[in-house]
Parts: C-alpha cells; sequence; structure tokens
C-alpha cells in the first residue's frame, strides 16, 4: 500500500499569503492518479485538483496542484479567509485509494 | 444537482450489524463508480471500499475486509455499506462518495454529508 505523508501538519499563515502543502508518497503515483481535497469543519471534503494539476470546476484559479513521481504540491496563491482548512492529498493504485494524514491551514 | 445523501448511521454494540444506505440523484447512477470513505472523529480521510457502476469489480480497504460488503441497486439509485462484526475502531463518519467518470483519472468528485456510526457498549 502507498502511504502518503503531507506536511506539514500544521501551517500558520496570514491573509493575502501563498501556502505550499508538500505529499510525498513512499512509492511513485502515476500523476494522473493523485488528488488534493479541501476540508471545512463540519462539512464534507471538496475537490479542488485532479490528475496532479488540473483544478476541479468551480474551483479558483489561486489553487495550483504541481509534481510527479513521488513529491506533490499544493499551492495557494494568496490566502483568503475561506482558504482556512484542513487539506489532504489522495492516490490511486493497486486497486485502492489513500489519503495523506492532512494539513492544516490556520489564520495566524 | 448531484446529490448523495447517507442514511442507517447510530449506536450499535460491538459485534454487531449495521447497514448504510446511500440515496443517488442528479446525475445517472449507473454510469459510475462508487465509494465509501470514513473519517474517525477528529482524524483523517479512510477509503473504506468502492464498487463499479455494474458490480463486476469491488474492492475493499484491509481494516474491513471480510467484514463489510458493499452492493448498490440501480434500479433504485442506491448505494449500500453491510457492516459485520462492528468493532469500537470502526467508530466514525461514513460518506458516500462518487467517482468522477474517466479511466484516465481515479477521485471522488461529490460527496455526501456522511452518516455517523458509533460502535460501544
Amino acid at each position: 500500500e502507498i502511504v502518503l505523508t503531507q506536511s506539514p501538519g500544521t501551517l500558520s499563515l496570514s491573509p493575502g499569503e501563498r501556502a505550499t502543502l508538500s505529499c510525498r508518497a513512499s512509492q511513485s503515483v502515476s500523476s494522473s492518479y493523485l488528488a488534493w481535497y479541501q476540508q471545512k469543519p463540519g462539512q464534507a471534503p471538496r475537490l479542488l485538483i485532479y490528475g496532479a494539476s488540473s483544478r476541479a470546476t468551480g474551483i479558483p484559479d489561486r489553487f495550483s496542484g504541481s509534481g510527479s513521481g513521488t513529491d506533490f504540491t499544493l499551492t495557494i496563491s494568496r490566502l483568503e479567509p475561506e482558504d482556512f482548512a484542513v487539506y489532504y492529498c489522495q492516490q490511486y493504485g493497486s486497486s485502492s485509494w489513500t489519503f495523506g494524514q492532512g494539513t492544516k491551514v490556520e489564520i495566524k | 444537482e448531484v446529490q448523495l445523501v447517507e442514511s442507517g448511521g447510530g449506536l450499535v454494540q460491538p459485534g454487531r450489524s449495521l447497514r448504510l444506505s446511500c440515496a443517488a440523484s442528479g446525475f445517472t447512477f449507473d454510469d459510475y463508480a462508487m465509494h465509501w470513505v470514513r473519517q474517525a472523529p477528529g482524524k483523517g480521510l479512510e477509503w473504506v471500499s468502492g464498487i463499479s457502476w455494474n458490480s463486476g469489480s469491488i474492492g475493499y480497504a484491509d481494516s474491513v475486509k471480510g467484514r463489510f460488503t458493499i452492493s448498490r441497486d440501480n434500479a433504485k439509485n442506491s448505494l449500500y455499506l453491510q457492516m459485520n462484526s462492528l468493532r469500537a475502531e470502526d467508530t466514525a463518519l461514513y460518506y458516500c462518495a462518487k467517482e468522477a467518470g474517466s479511466p484516465l483519472f481515479r477521485y471522488f468528485d461529490y460527496w455526501g454529508q456522511g452518516t455517523l456510526v458509533t460502535v460501544s457498549s
């Protein structure tokens, strides 16, 4: 099973700042099979990025994804108040899906 | 508008069974694979099980294999999860999720609001 490790665990930033979230896989992941989700308290996860770098429908362009192989990154160019949430990466491989443990982006 | 509405959660004793349901609407249900994902209180997301559009392909996480059974009824636009031999560590919010349609990408584009399962004596 591929293990995804996200870092940092918590990111403390101010609105307007840039957020860089990392997702590292224990073995190579196809870029096509790497996705990112946002989850706010009391809400279901929301798809942000699929295929490592493609934004889902309705997702603002301040969100971008990049990476390949074992290292992937979610970048939020300028944090808006509604972006403070927990972010998860997800991969598909060997007929199963795994999630990273999440990165919480909190207001500094 | 895509809607996924889970039901069937509740408080159950260890070793007992529970059946979750997910009612889908707003899309052609039998065109898409569906999944269950759970989230223990205060914890992250864990994929539990998935089923292809025609039930021909089914998968489970190792943590539930042999205890949980996923199924679907395309005529009723419904997804199910039969959970047997429940353990305290199965306590979680269970989400129903729709997989996106492209075989090139394997991700979940819509999620329900979840149904809470609590396993406790």
